[in-house]
């Protein structure tokens, strides 16, 4: 079975500052993916991000970025500089073998991010 | 591209009531998802199906039945609700691939009195 686990429940910080949201995961696969989505208060679900099992380097994307580490089954996404946009809930999710040939989705329980002007 | 569509967007049942929630995409993807959001325990997957024709049970699939009849639809049904499934659903797809991520539909609001 697999698990996604996002600690924090809700995270409050002032514009401008930098925060980061933690992911931890359990699966007893050797390749699956880890994502990141985002839902802003409209309530839609948008991707941000894919990373394989195989990849740690971390990766940036304007003033998002990641921190992949497999030793300690972590999956971190920092925002730099935080804007009053950025306030939504994301979620962590994993996808891997789910027995039966088939692959399951399974997403932690979203942490909501408060960026206050 | 009208991508994943939901049918309804809002819907308020009393308790015993029936009904069937439709999900429609449009992107050929062979896996379609069913999820439920409830605050604080994030998206909970009811059930799913990996191809037309084939569904499987997710975390939390008690009340609830799906069918695949078309590659494009997956159907949630509900036979007689609870006030314990007001909730908002969420349908995705995905290809096959391990490494595709899921696109979601737009969310449909339930409320069971």
């Amino acid at each position: 079975a697999q698990k996604v686990t996002q600690a924090q429940t809700e995270i409050s910080v002032v514009e401008k500052e930098d925060v980061t949201l933690d992911c931890v995961y359990e699966t007893r696969d050797t390749t699956y993916y880890l994502f990141w989505y985002k839902q802003p208060p409209s309530g839609e679900l948008v991707f941000l991000i894919r990373r394989n099992s195989f990849d740690e380097q971390n990766e940036i994307s304007g003033r998002y970025s990641w921190n992949f580490q497999k030793s300690t089954s972590s999956f971190n996404f920092t925002i730099t500089a935080s804007q009053v946009v950025d306030s939504a809930v994301y979620f962590c999710a994993l996808r891997g073998y789910s027995g039966a040939g088939s692959y399951q989705l399974t997403f932690g329980k979203g942490t909501k991010l408060s960026v206050i002007p | 591209n009208a991508g994943v569509t939901q049918t309804p967007k809002f819907r308020v049942l009393k308790t015993g009531q029936s009904m069937t929630l439709l999900c429609a995409q449009d992107m050929n993807h062979e896996y379609m998802y069913w999820y439920r959001q409830d605050p604080g325990m994030g998206l909970r997957l009811i059930h799913y199906s990996v191809g037309e024709g084939t569904t499987a049970k997710g975390e939390v699939p008690d009340g609830y039945n799906v069918s695949r009849l078309k590659k494009q639809n997956f159907l949630l049904g509900l036979e007689s609700a609870a006030p314990s499934q007001t909730s908002v659903y969420f349908c995705a797809s995905s290809r096959r691939a391990l490494n595709t991520e899921a696109f979601f539909g737009q969310g449909t609001r339930l409320t069971v009195v």
